[in-house]
C-alpha cells in the first residue's frame, strides 16, 4: 500500500544553523506534497507545499525540493530560530482518489539558542 | 475567520463506553477528513466525506467506528464499545474543492483516553 518514510526522527541544531528533513513516498502518481508543523498539543499547520509540476519552492527561510523520479522530497529550513522547534510532518496525497494524505512519522526538531 | 473546530478537546472514557466526537469544518468546505494520531506518530487517514456522502471509509479500524455528516457540514465520529487501543488524538480536516483547494486545514483535535 501507499507509504511515506521520513528521516530523521529527531534533529537537534544550534540557532542559525540549517535543518534538512527528508521523505520518500511509494505512490508514483502522487502529485501534492505538503509539510505540516505541529507544536505540542496544537493542530498541524501547513507551512509549505509543492505540486509535482515544480521541482523546488521557497518561502522566506523555508524551501522544499521534489525529485519525482526518485520519489523523494525534502524540507530545508535556513537560519533556524528557537521558535522553529516543533514536530514536522511530510505527507503525500494519495492518487487513488479523494485526496487523502499519507503522513510520515514526523521529525522532532529542537533548535538550541 | 473561523477555522476548523472540534469538541470536546479532551475525552476520558471507560473501556466499553461509546463516545461521539464532533467536527465543525470551515464554512463552505466540501471535503472533510478524519485522521487518527497515535502518540509520537503521524496522522493516519480514517474516512472522507464529500458534502454528505461518505466516499472513503477504508481507514476505519473496525466496525466499532462510524462517521456521519448528514447535512454536509458538521461531522460526528462515533466509537462504540471503546477499547484501550482507541486512545489517540482524533483530528478533523476540511478543504475546499478545486485545484487550489488541496490544502487541508486541521482542527485542534480531540484527545481520547480510554481507561
Amino acid at each position: 500500500g501507499e507509504n511515506v518514510e521520513q528521516h530523521p526522527s529527531t534533529l537537534s541544531v544550534q540557532e542559525g544553523d540549517s535543518a534538512v528533513i527528508k521523505c520518500t513516498y511509494s505512490d508514483s502518481a502522487s502529485n501534492y506534497f505538503p509539510w505540516y508543523k505541529q507544536e505540542l498539543g496544537k493542530r498541524p499547520q501547513l507551512i509549505i507545499d509543492i505540486r509535482s509540476n515544480v521541482g523546488e519552492k521557497k518561502d522566506q527561510r523555508i524551501a522544499v525540493t521534489l525529485n519525482k523520479t526518485a520519489k523523494h522530497f525534502s524540507l530545508h529550513i535556513t537560519e533556524t530560530q528557537p521558535e522553529d522547534s516543533a514536530v514536522y510532518f511530510c505527507a503525500a496525497m494519495y492518487s487513488g482518489g479523494y485526496n487523502k494524505l499519507i503522513f510520515g512519522a514526523g521529525t522532532r526538531l529542537a533548535v538550541h539558542p | 475567520g473561523a477555522g476548523v473546530s472540534q469538541s470536546p478537546r479532551y475525552k476520558v472514557a471507560k473501556r466499553g463506553q461509546d463516545v461521539a466526537l464532533r467536527c465543525d469544518p470551515i464554512s463552505g468546505h466540501v471535503s472533510l477528513f478524519w485522521y487518527q494520531q497515535a502518540l509520537g506518530q503521524g496522522p493516519e487517514f480514517l474516512t472522507y466525506f464529500q458534502n454528505e456522502a461518505q466516499l472513503d471509509k477504508s481507514g476505519l479500524p473496525s466496525d466499532r467506528f462510524f462517521a456521519e455528516r448528514p447535512e454536509g457540514s458538521v461531522s460526528t465520529l462515533k466509537i462504540q464499545r471503546t477499547q484501550q487501543e482507541d486512545s489517540a488524538v482524533y483530528l478533523c480536516a476540511s478543504s475546499a474543492q478545486g485545484a487550489v483547494g488541496n490544502e487541508q486545514f486541521f482542527g485542534p483535535g480531540t484527545r481520547l483516553t480510554v481507561l
